[in-house]
């Protein structure tokens, strides 16, 4: 089973600041990475997949890349909506899909 | 517009047994894979079962392996998932998910509502 691992699990920005949220995978999965993001008492959405192409509707501010086994979703100018959760997950080896622990924005 | 609407959810005894239901629309369900993923109170993601389009493979969790049955319905445009021997470890939100490719492994771009499941005596 792959393991994901983000950092830092609290990142504490202000608005207009840029957010650099880590992911790291335990062994190769390619560029088959997703972003998602959470927000309290809704289901995530997805905002990233192939470590670097945005879902459908999701603001150019952010953005995905790769180096190795670590993924990088960054988010350059933060709004007050993108206070939330982010969870990367990854689905190259399957089953199971894994997902990282999350990394808190506030 | 995609919607994927939950049911089903609950407080169980442990060793019970529940079914969850998820009703999909706006799109054609048969032709997509679906999930589901389940998150712990103030935890995170954990994907829970797989089933392709026609149910011609299913995967589950290592977790609940031999207790949850995961099927569809294509004719009634449903998901569902039937949890047998339910445990206190298995509380949590339970989410249906659609995959965003029609085949093979997948992020998910569509997620019902989320439905509680609480297993206590």
């Amino acid at each position: 089973e792959i393991v994901m691992t983000q950092s830092p699990a609290t990142l504490s920005v202000s608005p207009g600041e840029r957010a650099t949220l880590s992911c790291r995978a335990s062994q190769s999965v390619s560029n088959n990475l997703a972003w998602y993001q959470q927000k309290p008492g809704q289901a995530p959405r997805l905002l990233i997949y192939g470590a670097s192409t945005r879902a459908t509707g999701v603001p150019a501010r952010f953005s995905g890349s790769r180096s190795g086994t670590e993924f990088i979703l960054t988010i350059s100018s933060l709004q007050s909506e993108d206070f939330a959760v982010y969870y990367c997950q990854q689905y190259n080896s399957w089953p199971p899909y894994t997902f990282g622990q999350g990394t808190k924005l506030e | 517009e995609v919607q994927l609407v939950e049911s089903g959810g609950g407080l169980v005894r442990p060793g019970g047994s529940l079914k969850l239901s998820c009703t999909a629309s706006g799109f054609t369900f048969s032709t997509y894979e679906m999930n589901w993923v389940r998150q712990a109170p103030g935890r995170g993601l954990e994907w829970v079962s797989h089933i392709s389009r026609g149910a011609s493979t299913i995967y589950h969790a290592d977790s609940v392996k031999g207790r949850f049955t995961i099927s569809r319905d294509d004719a009634k445009n449903s998901l569902y998932l039937q949890m047998n021997s339910l445990r206190a470890e298995d509380t949590a939100v339970y989410y249906c998910a659609r995959a965003v490719f029609v085949y093979g492994s997948s992020p998910f771009d569509y997620w019902g509502q989320g439905n509680l499941v609480t297993v206590s005596s």
